[in-house]
């Protein structure tokens, strides 16, 4: 069975661009959560997407948003990069439905590099 | 706020040794109490615990929660040069089906 998976593997930005990570989940599954993991801090939640409808998201400002399709993988979008969004982004899938805690499971992250 | 805390932040153990890995917890509505274990990039799931003083064991890693004191150990016996890593320790609270991460323990077994 595939897992996660997440591109690009690396992607490298100037202040100011905007970023598209692209996550598609374990097949199944139908929720999928976004996380940043800046150096030397842990994992931060981003937000949660499930039957195509953001759920949930962390305390992050609106220039990071995103959406899930049809077929359940998602896109993040940050706009208006700033040096400080420089960070490993993963993604992770469950098959949790509101109400329900089931086990995520992350896919291998995307590195951002802002310069 | 919901906060999870680790401990210790690192640790450099022999191979052979045994290892005991912390994780506490405040939070609210606490759901269960997740374990991971990061290498290069991905976390890789190892435990889940919802239920007070039911040990979950897998080979070598076992893993218990005290919802009473608030608090998750993981242990390692026999410990490996394969079982360096990063330890993360994760709680799920009220109905967000967000995982609030601590920090993680970065666990080094030399030779």
């Amino acid at each position: 069975e595939a897992g996660v998976t997440q591109s690009p593997t690396h992607l490298i930005k100037t202040r100011g661009q905007q970023a598209t990570l692209r996550c598609s989940p374990i097949s199944g599954h139908t929720s999928v959560y976004w996380y940043q993991q800046a150096l030397g801090l842990g994992l931060q939640f981003l937000l949660w997407y499930d039957e195509g409808e953001e759920r949930n998201r962390g305390n992050f400002p609106p220039r990071f948003s995103g959406r899930q399709f049809p077929n359940y993988s998602s896109e993040l979008n940050v706009n208006a990069l700033e040096l400080e969004d420089s960070a490993l982004y993963l993604c992770a899938s469950s098959l949790a439905t509101s109400g329900r805690y089931d086990t995520q499971y992350f896919g291998p992250g995307t590195r951002l590099t802002v310069l | 706020e919901d906060k999870v805390v680790q401990s210790p932040l690192s640790l450099v153990v022999h191979e052979g040794d045994t290892v005991t890995l912390n994780c506490s917890y405040e939070v609210t509505n606490f759901r269960s109490l997740l374990w991971y274990k990061q290498e290069k990039k991905a976390p890789t799931f190892l435990f889940m615990l919802t239920s007070s003083g039911i040990e979950k064991k897998s080979g070598r890693l076992s893993s218990i929660l005290d919802k009473k004191e608030l608090f998750s150990i993981l242990n390692i016996t026999a410990t490996q040069t394969g079982d360096s890593a990063v330890y993360l320790c994760a709680v799920f609270t009220g109905t967000a089906s967000k995982l609030t991460f601590g920090t993680g323990t970065r666990l080094q077994v030399t030779l």
